[in-house]
């Protein structure tokens, strides 16, 4: 089985911190993606990555900054935390070139307060 | 206009009854269609995806692809009351493995 996994289920921290949050996932797969949920709007992309040092802003990248020095690991930044990134967020991998059923296995989430 | 589109709910069935959920999307260029449920406070788990118009059926589950009209629908039929959750769309990206996501669409079903 596919395992995502991250960092933490909660998370509370002040205005002006840094935060970061990791993921990892354990089947060798080269995409993986940072997402955050809000009620109403869907799951909406802030960055992925297809490749070790790559990354690709998604479409809410502002606020956020990723890095991935290894395959198995996508790490999400908030260089100064607001509480407008108060929110759930999700990790999800998919293996490469599966592009006509390329599941994507998600983590469980961390849910970060910012206060 | 949002790429991804759904019913905005919550969906209320009965028990037994058949849920029909709705998708419509921008990319007429789209190939591949998915649909992930979502349990209160877990993450999304796939449970249908569909490239090819028409019907896709598994199990109770029912996926309809219609690429000229740009929509994609999933039935459950016999619906029971842990199939509540809320139920998201998506529709991939132009880059490699990336999806676009639906709102999502609530369904509670009624013992």
């Amino acid at each position: 089985d596919v395992k995502v996994t991250q960092s933490s289920r909660y998370l509370v921290k002040r205005t002006g911190e840094k935060v970061f949050l990791e993921c990892v996932q354990d089947m060798d797969h080269e995409n993986m993606f940072w997402y955050r949920q809000d009620p109403g709007l869907g799951l909406r992309l802030i960055y992925f990555s297809y490749d070790v040092k790559m990354k690709e802003k998604g479409d809410i990248p502002e606020g956020y900054s990723v890095s991935r020095e290894k395959k198995e690991r996508f790490s999400l930044i908030l260089e100064s935390a607001s509480t407008n990134q108060t929110s759930m967020y999700l990790c999800a991998s998919t293996p490469w070139g599966r592009e006509r059923d390329n599941e994507q296995f998600f983590g469980p989430g961390t849910r970060l307060t910012v206060l | 206009q949002k790429e991804v589109e759904q019913n905005s709910g919550p969906l209320s069935v009965p028990e037994g009854a058949i849920a029909s959920l709705n998708c419509t999307y921008s990319d007429r260029g789209s190939q591949s269609f998915f649909w992930y449920r979502q349990y209160s406070g877990k993450s999304p788990e796939l449970i249908m995806f569909i490239y090819s118009n028409g019907d896709k059926e598994d199990g109770r589950f029912t996926a309809q692809l219609n690429k000229a009209s740009q929509y994609v629908s999933l039935l459950i039929r016999d619906s029971q009351p842990s199939d509540s959750a809320t139920y998201l769309c998506a529709v991939e990206g132009n880059q490699g493995g990336k999806l676009i996501f639906g709102q999502g669409t609530e369904l509670s079903v009624k013992p």
